[in-house]
C-alpha cells in the first residue's frame, strides 16, 4: 500500500521554467517530509526538507510548500536549468518511526 | 555535511557466489542504519532497517538468510548478498540516520552472471 502518493510520474520543461512536483499522504503521524534528487547511478541526496509546522520553507531555488489540512505537500523549483534533470522524490516519516516512506518518483527533464 | 560512503559502486559476481556491500558514515555516528532495492526507473524499496549491535528488521517478503545485514559499530553496517542469482541483479543503497537526518549512500550496482 502506497502511503505517500506522487505525481506526476515524468515532467518536461523548458530551461528558466518553473517545474511542480506533488506528493499527497494519508496518514496524519508523518511530521517530516523531505524532497531527494537522484541522478542516475547515483544515491538521492536532500534537497530540502520540511515539517508540518509551517507552510512553506525556500532554500534557493527549492520551496516546498505544505497544506496540512489537505494533507499535500509539493517542490517548486525556480528558474530551472538543464542541470537539474534527474528524479526527484518525496518522503514523509512518522512521529513515532525511523523510517521514511518514498513517493513514486518523478523524471524531470529540463530541455535547453 | 554528512557523508557515506558506500563500496564497491560496481560488482559483477557469478551465481551462486555471495557479494558484501559495505556502508560507512564517515564523519558522523548513524543511530540506524537503512538497506534500500531500487529497479530501474522506480521508487525505494526499504529491505531492511539496522540499530548499532542489535538484528536488523526486515521488511516483509525480504529473506534475512539471503540478504545477510550486520551493523557492527555505529559507522559500519554490511549487506551480504548470499547464493546470488541474476534476479538478485539490483541497486543497492544504504542510507544513514543521525540526529540530523538521513543520508544516502551512492549505491551499489550488482550485477549476477
Amino acid at each position: 500500500q502506497q502511503q505517500v502518493k506522487q505525481s506526476p510520474q515524468s515532467l518536461i520543461v523548458q530551461k528558466g521554467g518553473i517545474p511542480i512536483i506533488n506528493c499527497a499522504y494519508e496518514n496524519t503521524a508523518f511530521d517530516y517530509f523531505p524532497w531527494y534528487q537522484q541522478f542516475p547511478g547515483k544515491g538521492p541526496a536532500l534537497l530540502i526538507a520540511i515539517r508540518p509546522d509551517v507552510s512553506e520553507k525556500k532554500e534557493g531555488r527549492f520551496t516546498i510548500s505544505f497544506n496540512k489540512s489537505a494533507k499535500q505537500f509539493s517542490l517548486h523549483i525556480m528558474d530551472s536549468q538543464p542541470g537539474d534533470s534527474a528524479t526527484y522524490f518525496c518522503a514523509a516519516r512518522e512521529t513515532s518511526g525511523s523510517r521514511l516512506t518514498f513517493g513514486e518518483g518523478t523524471q524531470l527533464t529540463v530541455n535547453p | 555535511g554528512a557523508v557515506v560512503s558506500q563500496h564497491p559502486s560496481r560488482v559483477i559476481c557469478k551465481s551462486g557466489t555471495s557479494v558484501k556491500i559495505e556502508c560507512r558514515s564517515l564523519d558522523f555516528q548513524a543511530t540506524t542504519m537503512f538497506w534500500y532495492r531500487q529497479f530501474p526507473k522506480k521508487s525505494l524499496m526499504l529491505m531492511a532497517t539496522s540499530n548499532e549491535g542489535s538484528k536488523a528488521t526486515y521488511e516483509q517478503g525480504v529473506e534475512k538468510d539471503k540478504f545477510l545485514i550486520n551493523h557492527a559499530s555505529l559507522t559500519l553496517s554490511t549487506l551480504t548478498v548470499t547464493s546470488a542469482h541474476p534476479e538478485d541483479s539490483s541497486f543497492y543503497i544504504c542510507s544513514a540516520r543521525d540526529l540530523k537526518g538521513y543520508t544516502f549512500g551512492s549505491g551499489t550496482r550488482l550485477t549476477v552472471v
